[in-house]
């Protein structure tokens, strides 16, 4: 399989943007999801198909992939958002790739 | 309501076997490809294994090839995992996964296996 870079972590003030990114060689060509976790908790989808949001998940989430590199995009961050993220692609039936995971610290 | 109920986690011997089970509901079980993914403890995650609607095809990582069998039951909305020759490695909490096309929308609660003697 193919390994998915995110950075371990990314800090942001709360009412900015924060950008998180996931990179690998023409990441461009493949369908991109991204999931939230809170300590405890189990993962939440909370962008599919590069820049779809899941029903309920609110519109300060989005996120494209381009190129060599897909990217999660919270605008006005709040308190709340402070969580791991992770990036997954489906390269095939027997191959599901999860990044490293992004630990996201709201200041 | 979709619903993911994962059990059978454990502590359990290098080299032993354990079996986790899934029971799924709110949703038409039998029409969904299904996962297990697994998080070792302060790591990321890891995807384990899937099985297709009918269990025709099943898939691996490599590192539990012919040790782990992911099986379901349609009937009985349940998904499992049997877990044989386990290692220190293997411990992480479990959790079931519903295969919405490459993604995954549902998520059960996540069951921990702690390998250790």
């Amino acid at each position: 399989s193919h390994v998915l870079t995110q950075p371990p972590s990314v800090s942001v003030a709360p009412g900015k943007t924060a950008r998180i990114t996931c990179g690998r060689n023409n990441i461009g060509s493949k369908s991109v999801h991204w999931y939230q976790q809170k300590p405890g908790q189990a993962p939440v989808l909370v962008i599919y198909h590069d820049s779809d949001r899941p029903s309920g998940i609110p519109e300060r989430f989005s996120g494209s992939n381009s190129g060599n590199t897909a990217t999660l995009t919270i605008s006005r961050v709040e308190a709340g958002d402070e969580a791991d993220y992770y990036c997954q692609v489906w390269d095939s039936t027997s191959d599901v790739v999860f990044g490293g995971g992004t630990k996201l610290t709201v200041l | 309501e979709v619903q993911l109920v994962e059990s059978g986690g454990d502590l359990v011997q290098p080299g032993g076997s354990l079996r986790l089970s899934c029971a799924a509901s709110g949703f038409s079980f039998s029409t969904y490809w299904m996962s297990w993914v697994r998080q070792a403890p302060g790591k990321g995650l890891e995807w384990v294994a899937n099985i297709k609607q009918d269990g025709s095809d099943k898939y691996y990582m490599d590192s539990v090839k012919g040790r782990f069998t992911i099986s379901r039951d349609n009937a009985k909305k349940s998904l499992y995992l049997q877990m044989t020759s386990l290692r220190a490695e293997d411990t992480a909490v479990y959790y079931c996964a519903r295969d919405g096309g490459g993604y995954y929308l549902a998520w059960g609660q996540g069951t921990l296996v702690t390998v250790s003697s």
